[in-house]
C-alpha cells in the first residue's frame, strides 16, 4: 500500500512568488491534514479536510494560504505570495474514517529567498 | 489553550543505558497523548499512544495526570533508537488535530 505522498519534496522560490504543494493521501482515507514546521518552531496544525470539506482550518496563518481538496482525493496547498517566514517543512497526513492513526508524508521543504 | 513541552532539545546516552524523554502538557480536559518518532531520512510515524498502554520497540510511556506528564522511557537504549522524538496531544474529537512539542533529538552512542 502506498503511503502519503507529497510533491515537490523541495522547492526554492523568491519572495512574492507562488508555490503549490500537493498531497496524495493513502487511498480511501477521508481525513487529510496539513501541518508545517517553520525554523526553530514546533510542528503546527494548519487544517483538516474530511473528504472535500474543510472540517477545521483554524491553524491557517493568513489569507495567503489556500488549501483545496476537490473531489476528496488529493489536496493542494497554495502560498501566494510567499514570504520569507513561510520557509519550513509542510507535512501532509491522512487517516481513515475511524481516524485513530494518522500517517504522515515525508514533507515538502519550502525555502523562500 | 493546549500546550506540549519537551524541555530537552538534545539528549545523548550510551548504548545500554536507560533513557527518558520528558514531556509535559497543559490541557483542561482529558487529552489523548502520543509519541511520534522520525528516524533519519524517514517520515514521521506513530510510536505509541497512551490509551493503548503498550510497549513498542521497548519504549513505554505512562500518562500521569497529576503531574501532567507523559514521559517516554526505555531501560536499555540501542543505537537504532537515535532519532527525533515528538510528544503530541489530541484534545478534540479528531485524533489528527495534534499539538506537538518541539521535539527531542536522541543520540545513542556505541
Amino acid at each position: 500500500e502506498a503511503g502519503v505522498t507529497q510533491f515537490p519534496s523541495h522547492s526554492v522560490i523568491e519572495k512574492g512568488q507562488t508555490v503549490t504543494l500537493r498531497c496524495d493521501p493513502i487511498s480511501g482515507h477521508d481525513n487529510l491534514y496539513w501541518y508545517r514546521r517553520v525554523m526553530g518552531k514546533e510542528i503546527k496544525f494548519l487544517l483538516h479536510f474530511v473528504k472535500e470539506s474543510k472540517q477545521d482550518e483554524s491553524g491557517m496563518p493568513n489569507n495567503r494560504f489556500l488549501a483545496e481538496r476537490t473531489g476528496g482525493t488529493y489536496s493542494t496547498l497554495k502560498v501566494q505570495p510567499a514570504e520569507l517566514e513561510d520557509s519550513g517543512v509542510y507535512f501532509c497526513a491522512s487517516s481513515n474514517t475511524q481516524g485513530n492513526t494518522i500517517y504522515f508524508g515525508e514533507g515538502s521543504w519550502l525555502t523562500v529567498v | 489553550a493546549q500546550r506540549v513541552t519537551q524541555p530537552e532539545k538534545l539528549l545523548s546516552v550510551f548504548k545500554g543505558a536507560p533513557v527518558e524523554l520528558k514531556c509535559n502538557y497543559s490541557y483542561s480536559g482529558s487529552p489523548e497523548l502520543f509519541w511520534y518518532v522520525q528516524y533519519s531520512r524517514q517520515r514521521l510515524q506513530l510510536l505509541l499512544r497512551h490509551i493503548s498502554r503498550e510497549s513498542i520497540k521497548g519504549f513505554t510511556a505512562d500518562l500521569n495526570k497529576g503531574e501532567t506528564s507523559f514521559h517516554l522511557k526505555k531501560p536499555f537504549a540501542q543505537e537504532e533508537d537515535s532519532a527525533m522524538y515528538y510528544c503530541a496531544l489530541s484534545g478534540g474529537t479528531s485524533y489528527g488535530k495534534l499539538t506537538f512539542g518541539q521535539g527531542t533529538i536522541l543520540t545513542v552512542h556505541p
